[in-house]
């Protein structure tokens, strides 16, 4: 069964670093691309980009290019998504997600449980 | 990058009554590369179609999705109980991936 376990929520001040989890199961992790969904409070779904766990290729949404980093450790079928100055702003819910095929263009089949990011002084 | 516009916004309806969304995008969609996913409160988005018109595994074949270009459709042809919920649309064949801004299906 193909599952995807995010990490726990978090709490933070604004300025402060995060790196987020989202570790995947019961399938070749190197071979599907992981993406990464915001939901900020009461709003709905944002495309924020997508890895390739196989070789760390990576693109972005030209929204959150720059304001976070995607990455993956395939050693341990894990991707990430981090911040290093968090803002009130990055407060949502944050979800992973694997492509339906292989290929880059792909829908989003298998997601994780989602990850609430709250950032608060 | 393409705007897609659901309508309409929210959706009163009785179980039992057919449910038809729209989901118009600003340019066209790349070979129909047109989702749609469900998302009922406190839970991840779960996908029902793809392709514009392909069932996902284990959907229930009351949920039918149609349209080419700018033009999309999901149909519910009987509401269930169980469908309530806020269903949004993505096109996944032009970077930045985008989705609607959700239409939310509610009981009447």
């Amino acid at each position: 069964e193909v599952q995807l376990v995010q990490s726990g929520a978090e709490v933070k001040k604004p300025g402060e670093s995060l790196k987020i989890s989202c570790k995947g199961s019961g399938y070749s992790f190197t071979s599907y691309w992981i993406g990464w969904v915001r939901q900020m409070p009461g709003k709905g779904l944002e495309w924020m980009g997508i890895i390739y766990p196989g070789d760390s290729d990576t693109r972005y949404s030209p929204s959150f290019q720059g304001q976070v980093t995607i990455s993956a450790d395939k050693s341990i079928s894990t991707a990430y998504l981090q911040w290093s100055s968090l803002k009130a702003s990055d407060t949502a819910m944050y979800y992973c997600a694997r492509h339906l095929g292989m290929a880059t263009i792909s829908v989003l089949t298998n997601w994780g449980q989602g990850t609430l990011v709250t950032v608060s002084s | 990058e393409i705007v897609l516009t659901q309508s309409p916004g929210t959706l009163s309806l009785s179980p039992g009554e057919r449910a038809t969304l729209s989901c118009r995008a600003s340019q066209s969609v790349t070979s129909s590369y047109l989702a749609w996913y469900q998302q009922k409160p406190g839970q991840a988005p779960r996908l029902l179609i793809y392709g514009a018109s392909t069932r996902a595994t284990g959907i229930p074949d009351r949920f039918s999705g149609s349209g080419s270009g700018t033009d999309f459709t999901l149909t519910i042809s009987r509401l269930e109980p169980e469908d309530f919920a806020v269903y949004y649309c993505q096109q996944y064949g032009s970077s930045p991936r985008t989705f609607g801004q959700g239409t939310k299906v509610e009981i009447k």
